[in-house]
């Protein structure tokens, strides 16, 4: 597709329900993250991908998180046993390998609500 | 603790004016520092970049300076529109597909 899309763009779940947010990149390129914004917050690193190397898992904030990219395209983000805490905009985002300072392109985001 | 710092959370500026958006680094070995602006509901989108070699970089009414021995780089918007309105994040990242590490953003308001 033309840019990086999302789905879906608003979800609202109870606490303790799981939630998995989709996003598919940019045909073609390689690296794909995942960020979140809380309420007030800049943009919370979550995970990352690039092409076939063990994704960087780094930012999760603890177990309940995951995520899979499957075929090297779509990504899908878990979150088990949601908390209130975990209301924030899901945002991913896709680049190029090799262009550091071109940046990435980012989708419009999830919004998850859990009440 | 926070690697990229954005200490002004709003900057008002009226139209026709410089804005001017700063931004402060811990890190020594970032090597790539970017702008992202973001309006209500959208994705943040690219703006402008720098590389630790340059001290400025200029994208038609876009400048973006860096100061490496200050840890710190700004972005100047001249002139002013209404439409640059949104929330600027500064964000920096070391050699290769690392991740970028994101500034709390400012919110810019242009007054007509």
């Amino acid at each position: 597709g033309a840019g990086v899309s999302q789905s879906p763009s608003n979800k609202v779940t109870e606490k303790g329900k799981d939630v998995e947010l989709r996003c598919d990149p940019i045909s073609g390129h390689t690296a794909l993250y995942w960020y979140r914004q809380s309420l007030g917050q800049g943009l919370e690193f979550l995970i990352y991908f690039q092409g076939n190397s063990a994704p960087d898992k780094s930012g999760l904030p603890s177990d309940r998180f995951s995520a899979e990219r499957t075929g090297g395209s779509v990504s899908t983000l878990t979150i088990q046993r949601t908390q209130q805490e975990d209301s924030a905009v899901y945002l991913c985002a896709s680049s190029l390998e090799g262009r550091p300072i071109d940046g990435y392109t980012f989708g419009s985001g999830t919004r998850l609500t859990v009440v | 603790d926070q690697q990229v710092k954005q200490n002004s959370p709003s900057l008002s500026v009226q139209e026709g004016r410089i804005s001017i958006l700063n931004c402060d680094y811990t890190n020594s070995m970032f090597d790539y520092f970017l702008w992202y602006k973001k309006y209500p509901a959208e994705g943040p989108t690219f703006l402008i970049s720098i590389s630790s070699i340059k001290d400025k970089n200029e994208d038609g009414r876009f400048t973006v300076f860096l100061n490496k021995s200050a840890k710190h780089l700004s972005l100047h918007i001249v002139p002013s529109q209404p439409g640059d309105s949104a929330v600027y994040f500064c964000a920096a990242r070391n050699s290769g597909n690392t991740p970028l590490v994101f500034g709390k953003g400012t919110r810019l308001s242009v007054i007509a």
